[in-house]
């Protein structure tokens, strides 16, 4: 089973629509989790780190279900800007090694 | 905003070579690692570093990879005898303290002929 599982799309989307991605863990002594954003041939960058309790930046949620060992993002509004790969990231104790998912892949249409 | 920053940009080298990629950490930084992804998969993390020292190495970091800390600002990654299917984007990252962010560098694109 892989560490981090995503649907790699890509999801084709409208301006202005909601979409939602989820991934799962295998590792439950997994401690950190994230969504990083990587546009084409670039480095990945944080988007926002997802908690028990749930979080939102903005037009941005994050889901985090420990039990299921489930991770969702749900991105409102969608903007053209928000084309891009979306990877689900753990880390467990320690030295916080990023484990990575495939990523899954956003096109936002005009 | 302070950024990670990675020399060269890309690297085109022959098999056998050795391959020197360079990092910047940000400055007050304490942890640093190195990932690689091969084109069309997944990021996967290579090595962390810290006080000096190998804090962590994943079964891809064999012996033929080693990582530096040469002076107060670079870190480097070398490669001995490059292999073709070393060839992938590197990026450097850092991060402050341990359980905080990291901050990825642009990358190295190399490519071993």
């Amino acid at each position: 089973r892989k560490e981090v599982e995503q649907d790699p799309g890509p999801f084709n989307v409208p301006e202005g629509a909601t979409v939602a991605f989820n991934c799962t863990y295998s590792n439950s002594a997994s401690q950190s989790f994230f969504w990083y954003r990587q546009d084409c041939r670039k480095e990945p960058k944080l988007l926002m780190s997802v908690y028990s309790s749930g979080n939102e930046d903005g037009r941005f949620t994050a889901q985090l279900n420990r039990a299921s060992q489930y991770i969702s993002l749900l991105i409102r509004d969608s903007k053209l800007s928000d084309s891009a790969t979306y990877l689900c990231v753990v880390s467990g104790r320690g030295f916080q090694k990023l484990v990575f998912g495939t990523g899954t892949r956003l096109l936002v249409s005009p | 905003e302070p950024e990670v920053t990675q020399t060269p940009s890309h690297q085109v080298t022959q098999m056998g070579q050795e391959v020197i990629l360079r990092c910047v950490p940000i400055s007050n930084h304490l942890y640093f690692y190195w990932y690689r992804q091969i084109l069309g998969q997944k990021v996967e993390f290579l090595v962390s570093f810290y006080n000096n020292e190998i804090s962590e190495k994943s079964e891809i970091f064999d012996d033929q990879f080693s990582v530096e800390r040469p002076d107060g600002s670079n870190f480097t990654l070398k490669i001995r005898s490059t292999k073709l299917e070393d060839s992938a984007m590197y990026f450097c990252a850092s991060s402050p303290d341990l359980e905080e962010t990291q901050y990825f560098g642009p990358g190295t694109r190399l490519l071993v002929l």
